[in-house]
């Protein structure tokens, strides 16, 4: 079966950059995704097609995607970015998601 | 705007079938491009895909589900369903339906993402 690693945790001050990591083998000639998901909330689509913005998701989120490792990075934090991230992939036959990573903003 | 909302019994009990139905509305479930989809996620934990189906009648499955699982589609009643025989406590979860995009790029390869999500139904084993 196909993984997808991600850190459990990355903390972060308000106004820097946090940047989350998402491996998995190939990943760079999947297409990868990121949900945002707060306590007691659905999961939300931050960005799809390894890069690419939702409308209504601040421009402060951007992704890259490249050799073994996707990467979620988040410029200027805000204390309400604070919430799971979950990377997401497709392995041609099924859906996997990462672990998950909890942001904390100190 | 479309709008998913899982629906179903809280409770199950040992070696019974949970059947959960979300339903679609603000557009259509045969809307061509997508698929429909069951997210499942443990108290405490992340998150895990059970499957998909489309109106066109294809379907995924994770493969430490499938033989467990059926997701069926109801284009009439704009729903679909899924259904999990021989439950135990490892099923105890809070369930999610999604709307799951299916796209092409330039190269003629596949990309998906899950831009809807109902707001979860709570499921809980009771023996």
């Amino acid at each position: 079966s196909y993984d997808l690693t991600q850190p459990p945790s990355v903390s972060v001050s308000p106004g820097q950059t946090a940047t989350i990591t998402c491996s998995g083998d190939d990943l760079g000639d999947k297409y990868a995704s990121w949900y945002q998901q707060k306590p007691g909330q659905s999961p939300v689509l931050v960005i799809y097609k390894d890069t690419m913005r939702p409308s209504g998701i601040p421009e402060r989120f951007s992704a890259s995607n490249s050799g073994n490792t996707a990467s979620l990075t988040i410029s200027g934090t805000q204390a309400m970015d604070e919430a799971d991230y979950y990377c997401q992939a497709w392995d041609g036959s099924t859906v996997v998601f990462g672990g998950g990573t909890k942001v904390t903003v100190l | 705007q479309v709008q998913l909302q899982e629906s179903g019994p809280g409770l199950v009990k040992p070696s019974q079938t949970l059947s959960l139905t979300c339903t679609v509305s603000g557009g259509s479930i045969s809307s061509a491009g997508y698929y429909w989809s069951w997210i499942r996620q443990p108290a405490g934990k992340g998150l895990e895909w059970i499957g998909r189906i489309n109106t066109s009648g294809s379907s995924n499955y994770n493969p430490s589900l499938k033989s467990r699982v059926t997701i069926s589609v109801a284009a009439s009643k704009n729903q679909f369903s899924l259904k999990v025989t021989s439950v135990t406590a490892a099923d105890t979860a809070v369930y999610y339906c999604a709307r799951e995009g299916e796209r092409r790029d330039g190269y003629n390869r596949y990309y998906y993402y899950m831009d809807v999500w109902g707001k979860g139904t709570t499921v809980t084993f009771s023996s």
